[in-house]
C-alpha cells in the first residue's frame, strides 16, 4: 500500500533526553514536511524539505533538527534545548508539480510525543 | 503569521443541516486547500481550489474563493454524525512550496 508512515504513535520523553521521530514514505514525493500541533493552535510547521540533503527551517524550528539523507525519509529529532515538547507531531509530504506549484499533502498518522 | 485564520472556531449542528465554515489570509496565494482531521489522527485532504478559480464541487461539498477578500469558505451540505471532525484550511503562497494551516473549526453534527 502506498502512504506515509510515522512511529512510534506514542512517545515518553524523560526531560534532557533527545528523541527522533521517523516518517517514512513510499508515494515517491519530493516534498516532506513537518508539524506541530498543539490543543486550539491549529498546525504550526518546524521543517520541510524539496529535495534529498536540503531543507528549510520553518516558523518554530528552535530546538529541532531535521536530515533528508533518502527521498523517503525525513526524521524529526526533538533536542533537549525543545523548552516545550509535549505535542502532536505530524509529517507530510507532497508532490512538486510542474511551475513549482503543490498538489494536496498526505499526513501520516501523527506522533504524540509526552514528556515526563 | 501566515497562517489562516478560520471562523467559527467551534460549531455544532443538527443531522441534516449545512455547515459553513470560513477561513481568512493574509497575502496572494497560489493555491487553497480545505483538509479534515478526526481527533487523534492524521488530516485529511478534501479539495484544493487554485487562486484563478471561484468555486469548486465534490460531492456534499461546495468550496469558494474570493481573492479580493482573501478569505474561502467551506459548506457541507446535508451534514452527516460522520462529518464531525475539525477542518482547517491550508494556503499555499507564491514564495516558497510551503503549506500554512489554519487554526481549525470544530465541527459537531449531532444525530
Amino acid at each position: 500500500d502506498g502512504g506515509i508512515t510515522q512511529s512510534p504513535k506514542y512517545l515518553f520523553r524523560k526531560e534532557g533526553q533527545n528523541v527522533t521521530l521517523s516518517c517514512e514514505q513510499n508515494l515517491n514525493h519530493d516534498a516532506m514536511y513537518w508539524y506541530r500541533q498543539d490543543p486550539g493552535q491549529g498546525l504550526r510547521l518546524i521543517y520541510y524539505s524539496q529535495i534529498v540533503n536540503d531543507f528549510q527551517k520553518g516558523d518554530i524550528a528552535e530546538g529541532y533538527s531535521v536530515s533528508r539523507e533518502k527521498k523517503e525519509s525525513f526524521p524529526l529529532t526533538v533536542t533537549s534545548a525543545q523548552k516545550n515538547p509535549t505535542a502532536f507531531y505530524l509529517c507530510a509530504s507532497s508532490y512538486i508539480g510542474g511551475r513549482r506549484m503543490n498538489t494536496e499533502a498526505f499526513f501520516g498518522q501523527g506522533t504524540r510525543l509526552t514528556v515526563v | 503569521s501566515q497562517q489562516g485564520e478560520e471562523d467559527p472556531q467551534a460549531l455544532s449542528i443538527q443531522e441534516g443541516e449545512n455547515a459553513t465554515m470560513n477561513c481568512s489570509y493574509k497575502t496572494s496565494i497560489n493555491n487553497l486547500q480545505w483538509y479534515r482531521q478526526n481527533s487523534g489522527r492524521g488530516l485529511v485532504h478534501l479539495i484544493l481550489i487554485r487562486s484563478n478559480e471561484r468555486e469548486k464541487h465534490s460531492g456534499r461539498l461546495r468550496v469558494t474563493l474570493d481573492t479580493s477578500k482573501k478569505s474561502s469558505s467551506l459548506l457541507i451540505t446535508a451534514s452527516r454524525a460522520a462529518d464531525t471532525a475539525s477542518y482547517f484550511c491550508a494556503t499555499e503562497f507564491f514564495t516558497g512550496n510551503q503549506f500554512y494551516f489554519g487554526t481549525g473549526t470544530s465541527l459537531t453534527v449531532i444525530p
